[in-house]
C-alpha cells in the first residue's frame, strides 16, 4: 500500500533552517510528481511545491520562493524540502503528497514551528 | 493567481441529507478541480479530481460536477463520517490554490 512518512519537523528560531524527509514506499516513486502542502494552526491548506519525475520541473508558492528548495533522490524513494530564512508565518504542519495535478495519497505531516 | 471562492465557510446538516459545496474561480480552470476531505487530526483525502472523477475507494454518495468557473460537490445522503472539512484545489495553473475550506457540521 501507498506509504508517505515525514520527519524533520521541529522548534526552530526565527532565521534558522530545517530539512524536512518524505519517505514513500507502496508504489514507483520514480513515475510520479511529488508535492510539498503545509497547513498553519487552525487554517486551510496552502500548496508550496511541487516537483517532477527528474526533477526538470520545480514550482513554488511566492510565499516560499527563494528560502525553500524542494528536491528528490528517485533511489531513495524520497522528496526534500530544505528551508531556509523561517518565519513564524512558515509555522504549519507540512505535508508530502504525491502528484501534482492532484494529490491522491498524502503523509500524516510534520509540525514546524518558528518561535524565539 | 487563480482565486477561488467555496462557499458556504460552514454548514449544518443531518444524517441522510443532501449537501451542496460550490467553488467558483476567477477565471476558467476548464475541468482541473479537485475536491478533498480533511477530518481532525488528520491528512486530507482526495475525494474527486478532474471535476467529476472519483477517486478509487471514495464512496458513490460523493459526486463533483463543472467546468469553467463553477464547480459542485454533492453528498447526497450525509453518513456519520462525513461530517469533516471539504477543500477544493485548482490544477489549472501554479499556484496550485485551494478553496478556504467548508466545515460540516452536525445539526
Amino acid at each position: 500500500q501507498v506509504q508517505l512518512v515525514e520527519s524533520g519537523g521541529d522548534l526552530v528560531k526565527p532565521g534558522g533552517s530545517l530539512r524536512l524527509s518524505c519517505a514513500a514506499s507502496g508504489f514507483a516513486f520514480n513515475d510520479y510528481y511529488m508535492s510539498w502542502v503545509r497547513q498553519a494552526p487552525g487554517k486551510g491548506l496552502e500548496w508550496i511545491s511541487s516537483i517532477s519525475l527528474s526533477s526538470s520541473y520545480i514550482n513554488y508558492a511566492d510565499s516560499v520562493k527563494g528560502r525553500f528548495t524542494i528536491s528528490r533522490d528517485n533511489a531513495q524513494n524520497s522528496l526534500y524540502l530544505q528551508m531556509n530564512s523561517l518565519r513564524a508565518e512558515d509555522t504549519a504542519v507540512y505535508y508530502c503528497a504525491r502528484g501534482d495535478q492532484f494529490l491522491g495519497y498524502w503523509g500524516q505531516g510534520t509540525l514546524v514551528t518558528v518561535s524565539s | 493567481d487563480i482565486q477561488i471562492t467555496q462557499s458556504p465557510s460552514s454548514l449544518s446538516a443531518s444524517v441522510g441529507d443532501r449537501v451542496t459545496i460550490t467553488c467558483r474561480t476567477n477565471q476558467s480552470i476548464r475541468t482541473y478541480l479537485n475536491w478533498y476531505q480533511q477530518t481532525p487530526g488528520k491528512a486530507p483525502k482526495l475525494l474527486i479530481f478532474g471535476a467529476s472523477s472519483l477517486q478509487s475507494g471514495i464512496p458513490s454518495r460523493f459526486s463533483g460536477s463543472g467546468s469553467g468557473t463553477e464547480f459542485t460537490l454533492t453528498i447526497s445522503s450525509l453518513q456519520p463520517e462525513d461530517f469533516a472539512t471539504y477543500y477544493c484545489q485548482q490544477s489549472h495553473n501554479i499556484p496550485r490554490t485551494f478553496g478556504q475550506g467548508t466545515k460540516v457540521e452536525i445539526k
